[in-house]
């Protein structure tokens, strides 16, 4: 089966940085997505990585190294804006198409 | 270019009643799911589709029934709720080979009494 794990909450101080951790378990894996979903809201798309190595996308970079099962989720000058639940994903293959599983979400709460 | 819609965005349903869900995109992507999310946990795929009149059984698909007659529809069916249903049901969609990056629906809060 699949399963992923990563921290249920995280807290940091606004300006500072933060790193959300997922490892996982599955079999096919392809690749490594991550999610950000502000409550009351809907998940929107953040970064996905298929190879190993560090993916930067301006404040938040994600991080792979598909040896280890593992990644990261790494958020830079943190904005109070940023407090919301995030995701990690794996896209496996499973029957007859590719489906994405999700982790339970990281919490992250922003204190000025 | 709405993206993902969902209708409607509340309901509240005796147990044993009946309803559809209807999700509408229209980004002309082939795969299209259906998610429940139940606090403090994350999304749980109910059921997808990769294309127009097909679909199949995800992670929780009892209780729940789909279907796919046009590509950018897929609807959720629940013959008989249960309280157990209660939850948000997010719709998602993408394109083929890109099942990494999805896009969701605003989501749709029930509530089964």
């Amino acid at each position: 089966g699949q399963s992923l794990e990563q921290p249920s909450e995280v807290t940091a101080v606004e300006g500072a940085i933060v790193q959300i951790n997922c490892t996982y378990q599955t079999s096919g894996f392809y690749g490594l997505s991550w999610y950000q979903q502000h409550d009351g809201g809907a998940p929107t798309f953040l970064s996905y990585n298929a190879l190993d190595g560090l993916e930067e996308t301006g404040r938040f970079s994600s991080f792979l190294s598909r040896s280890d099962s593992y990644g990261y989720l790494l958020l830079q000058e943190l904005q109070m804006k940023d407090s919301a639940s995030y995701f990690c994903a794996v896209r496996d293959r499973y029957s007859s198409a590719s489906k994405i599983i999700f982790g339970s979400g990281t919490r992250l709460s922003i204190r000025p | 270019n709405a993206g993902v819609t969902q209708t409607p965005k509340f309901r509240v349903l005796k147990t044993g009643q009946s309803m559809t869900l209807l999700c509408a995109q229209d980004m002309n992507h082939e795969y299209m799911y259906w998610y429940r999310q139940d606090p403090g946990m994350g999304l749980r795929l109910i059921h997808y589709s990769v294309g127009e009149g097909t679909t199949a059984k995800g992670e929780v698909p009892d209780g729940y029934n789909v279907s796919r007659l046009k590509k950018q529809n897929f609807l959720l069916g629940l013959e008989s709720a249960a309280p157990s249903q209660t939850s948000v049901y997010f719709c998602a969609s993408t394109l083929s080979g890109q099942e990494y990056e999805q896009y969701f629906g605003p989501g749709t809060r029930l509530t089964v009494t």
